[in-house]
């Protein structure tokens, strides 16, 4: 059974760092892209980057360039998300999520993680 | 960048009624469109993917078409479950972007 369990709710203060993961269990993966997707306290869904966990292979929106940092780490088939200088504007549920390519090499979402809340708040 | 717009942002019906969402590209983005419910506080769950191919587990009452710029979704016969907040996306190119949600409540 595919599984993406994400880490634990975060509560941090301006110009933190953080670092949140998304531990994928029951397929190949380092065969798989596995995508980050925020969502701000209600609004709706916006893409963040996509990495490929088998060359660290990184995809990143134009609008989270520079902001976050995605990477994987194959030994424990874990990706991650995070930040080096929070700002209260980073209050948002976080999402991964895991990519499917089509034969036409596009890639979609199939399976999702729970969620990660992280709120920024001095 | 390519921008979804749904249409409508949201719907009241009653159970066991046919709805229809409608989401449109501003430009053509081929199939490369799917389908999401999300539930308060849950995670979103990919419904359709290829504009019109259910996912795995997704019942039959769940159907997508279109190619292009323009897609539905049609849920038949409501039922208390279905009642959340529905988004497709494009993953023809980057950046991937999302509709801005229907929310579909109960009557």
């Amino acid at each position: 059974e595919v599984q993406l369990v994400q880490s634990g709710a975060e509560v941090k203060k301006p110009g933190e760092s953080l670092k949140i993961s998304c531990k994928a269990s029951g397929y190949s993966f380092t065969t798989y892209w596995i995508g980050w997707v925020r969502q701000m306290p209600g609004k709706g869904l916006e893409w963040m980057g996509n990495i490929y966990p088998g060359d660290s292979d990184t995809r990143y929106s134009p609008s989270f360039q520079g902001q976050v940092t995605i990477s994987a780490d194959k030994s424990i088939s874990t990706a991650f998300l995070q930040w080096s200088s929070l700002k209260a504007s980073d209050t948002a549920m976080y999402h991964c999520a895991r990519l499917r390519r089509t034969v036409a090499g596009t890639l979609f979402f199939d399976y999702w993680g729970q969620g990660t809340l992280v709120t920024v708040s001095s | 960048d390519i921008q979804m717009t749904q249409s409508p942002s949201s719907l009241s019906a009653s159970v066991g009624d046919r709805v229809t969402i409608t989401c449109r590209a501003s430009r053509g983005i081929s199939n490369n469109l799917a389908w999401f419910q999300q539930k308060p506080g849950k995670a979103p769950k990919s419904l359709i993917y290829a504009a019109s191919t259910l996912q795995s587990g997704v019942p039959s009452k769940f159907s997508g078409s279109g190619s292009g710029t323009d897609f539905t979704l049609t849920i038949g016969s409501l039922q208390p479950e279905d009642f959340a907040t529905y988004y497709c996306q494009q993953y023809n190119s980057y950046p991937y972007t999302f509709g801005q949600g229907t929310k579909l409540e109960i009557k």
